[in-house]
């Protein structure tokens, strides 16, 4: 099994700073196979980046993703206040799927 | 619209068992494998099993193999879990979402549901 290990636990930032959030994984992510979601409290997640790099449908362009083998990176540019949430890490390119325990960012 | 609604949650004793459904709209839903996914209370997101469009491939957690069985009506657009041998560490949001691109396993997960509740206690 893949674990993925995100860092820090929890981020504390304002409104239009930038946020940087890690993933490790403990084995190769085969083809970046790697997404990020959010989730807000009482939601559902919501998927804002697949196969590492690429945004899904209607996510704005501050949120992007970078990285390859066992370090993945998601970087918010200006966070907005509507950012501010708990963030997932997921593989898929193994199973079991996996995912991360989650990055809080937290307005500070 | 394209919406994924699940049901079935309730409160159950250990040992007991429980079926949740997630009902599919406003997509073509046997084009897709499908997917459960869990959250305990506080705590961080859990994959369960999925679910390959023709039901011909299936993998589960080890946390759940053996108790829980995934399965699908595409004819009702129906995604179902069969929780057996229920026992307190179950107790979660249970949330089924879509994977995002059609007869294909390996991406994101593009559509969720809200999420039914499952709770067991004695």
């Amino acid at each position: 099994e893949i674990v993925l290990t995100q860092s820090p636990g929890t981020l504390s930032l304002s409104p239009g700073e930038r946020a940087t959030l890690s993933c490790r994984a403990s084995q190769s992510v085969s083809s970046t196979y790697l997404a990020w979601y959010q989730q807000k409290p009482g939601q559902a997640p919501r998927l804002l980046i697949y196969s590492a790099s690429n945004r899904a449908t209607g996510i704005p362009d501050r949120f992007s993703g970078s990285g390859s083998g066992t370090d993945f990176t998601l970087t918010i540019s200006r966070l907005e206040p509507e950012d501010f949430a708990v963030y997932y890490c997921q593989q898929y390119g193994r199973s079991p799927w996996t995912f991360g325990q989650g990055t809080k960012v937290e307005i500070k | 619209q394209v919406q994924l609604v699940e049901s079935g949650g309730g409160l159950v004793k250990p040992g007991g068992s429980l079926r949740l459904s997630c009902e599919a709209s406003g997509f073509t839903f046997s084009d897709y494998y499908m997917s459960w996914i869990r959250q305990a209370p506080g705590k961080g997101l859990e994959w369960v099993s999925y679910i390959s469009s023709s039901s011909t491939v299936i993998y589960d957690a080890d946390s759940v193999k053996g108790r829980f069985t995934i399965s699908r009506d595409n004819a009702r657009k129906s995604l179902y879990l069969q929780m057996d041998s229920l026992r307190d560490e179950d107790t979660a949001v249970y949330y089924c979402a879509r994977v995002k691109v059609p007869h294909y396993l390996a991406d994101g997960m593009d559509v969720w549901g809200q999420g039914t509740t499952v709770t067991v206690s004695s």
